[in-house]
């Protein structure tokens, strides 16, 4: 089983549209996040969650909002995408807040093109 | 600000050994991590240092110094599979993780 799995692999649309990126893990973690990696390669943390709620909101767009149904899965949906917004949307979990050397496991990416 | 530096890229031969190196200025300090990310993949984890000196872990090792605001990643034996960019993280007295852009190693046979 995959620890943490994020769907779509790939994802391509219009600007303009709405589109919605799953994430599901199951470790069992406490706490999940969702980064965003752009051409350059750097990775921005853009939301954290511990336990369904929000612990981290960095300065993105409003229009990117995250949704955490249960500690196990954090969604993020993105309204009137635009061309910026194309990147690699990573998930990732830990077992704790970030408190220390608690590594953070990774999904396998969603390649996000807006054209 | 808040600032990772590492190399932009390097290449070593098959067998060999090599140093990737990375300075971080950060609020506060928590640890530093190394990940390995392979083309296309995502980000895994090597390693953590939150104490000065030098952590071996298998054919990978790593090294810091509080003082000087640095690190390295020594892969021996290196091989093929190596190929990949490798990032350094440091993590501030938030306990947020402040990235770099990642070495990206090319192995040549």
């Amino acid at each position: 089983d995959t620890a943490v799995s994020q769907t779509p692999k790939y994802l391509v649309t219009q600007m303009g549209n709405d589109k919605s990126i799953k994430c599901e893990q199951n470790l069992g973690h406490d706490t999940m996040y969702w980064y965003k990696q752009d051409s350059k390669k750097f990775l921005k943390i853009m939301f954290s969650y511990n336990n369904k709620e929000l612990i981290i909101n960095e300065t993105v767009p409003n229009r990117f909002s995250p949704k955490s149904p249960d500690k196990a899965h954090l969604n993020l949906h993105i309204n009137s995408l635009e061309l910026g917004d194309s990147a690699v949307y990573f998930c990732a979990s830990s077992q704790v807040g970030g408190t220390g050397g608690e590594k953070l496991f990774f999904g396998s990416g969603t390649q996000l093109s807006v054209l | 600000g808040q600032n990772i530096d590492q190399p932009t890229e390097m290449t070593a031969t098959e067998g060999a050994i090599v140093q990737i190196n990375c300075t971080y200025q950060t609020s506060g300090f928590n640890g530093l991590f190394w990940y390995q990310q392979h083309a296309g993949e995502a980000p895994t984890f090597l390693s953590y240092n939150v104490l000065d000196g030098l952590e071996e872990k298998g054919r990978f090792s790593s090294f810091l110094s509080r003082s000087k605001g640095y690190s390295y990643l020594l892969l021996k034996e290196l091989q093929m599979k190596d190929s990949a960019s490798y990032l350094c993280a440091a993590m501030d007295s938030n306990y947020q993780l402040i990235w770099g852009a990642g070495t990206k190693l090319i192995i040549k046979p």
